[in-house]
């Protein structure tokens, strides 16, 4: 079956520093992928995705590229901030017979530091 | 725009007890989901209603049960609580009739099971 497979945590950076979450997925055909963002306290947030391969999602300063070659959708961003300090979760969208559910990683805490 | 609401925000019950969870969608939306995150986890599907029908439904048992109104909001009914049923239960909406159909969040509720 379909699954997601993050990076584990916790990830502690220093104000500024580049930030790397790395995500590879195991699915048959080529399903869209999400990176939301959960701050303490709330529900999920979708931060970028992409909806077919070689795809880059971006907002927010975040960058994600969907590579089919390697089954992956790693989270990139240059400079991190200490408001990004939250739990990141990849996630697939797996469609079956008009519906459609998300498959989700086990999330990725961040805390940033100033 | 009022965003994704559920209620309640917290609840505690026993084992054996049933609950009723409530959520109402993003104005425009007329698709459901709820999804079950245990600490540390990530989100995991549980179904899936749109037209008050339930169109999938993930690895979960047949104490979980749901409903939808007329008006799109639903309910998630969980029969013979269990101490692993702890979690936040995170309802999220869409509308059905787009290609890319994103998935909105509510903040969820905490059910705590003693």
């Amino acid at each position: 079956g379909d699954s997601v497979t993050q990076m584990e945590g916790p990830v502690t950076l220093s104000e500024e520093a580049f930030l790397t979450i790395n995500c590879t997925y195991t699915a048959t055909g080529y399903p869209s992928l999400f990176w939301y963002v959960q701050y303490p306290g709330e529900g999920l947030q979708l931060l970028l995705k992409a909806t077919k391969a070689d795809d880059k999602g971006s907002n927010k300063g975040f960058e994600a590229t969907y590579r089919k070659e390697t089954t992956s959708f790693h989270l990139e961003k240059g400079s991190v901030q200490v408001s990004d300090s939250a739990v990141y979760f990849c996630a697939l969208r797996r469609t079956q017979g008009g519906s459609e559910k998300l498959v989700f990683g086990k999330g990725t805490k961040l805390t940033v530091n100033p | 725009d009022a965003g994704v609401t559920q209620s309640p925000t917290h609840l505690i019950k026993t084992r054996g007890q049933q609950v009723t969870l409530r959520c109402s969608p993003k104005s425009g939306h007329d698709t459901v989901s709820w999804y079950q995150q245990a600490l540390g986890q990530g989100p995991q599907f549980i179904f899936q209603y749109y037209e008050e029908e339930e169109r999938q439904r993930g690895n979960f048992p047949d104490r979980f049960s749901g409903h939808q109104f007329p008006n799109y909001s639903s309910e998630l009914n969980v029969n013979a609580l269990l101490l692993g049923d702890s979690a936040l239960y995170l309802c999220a909406s869409s509308l059905v009739a787009f290609y890319y159909n994103e998935q909105f969040f509510g903040p969820g509720t905490r059910l705590t099971v003693l």
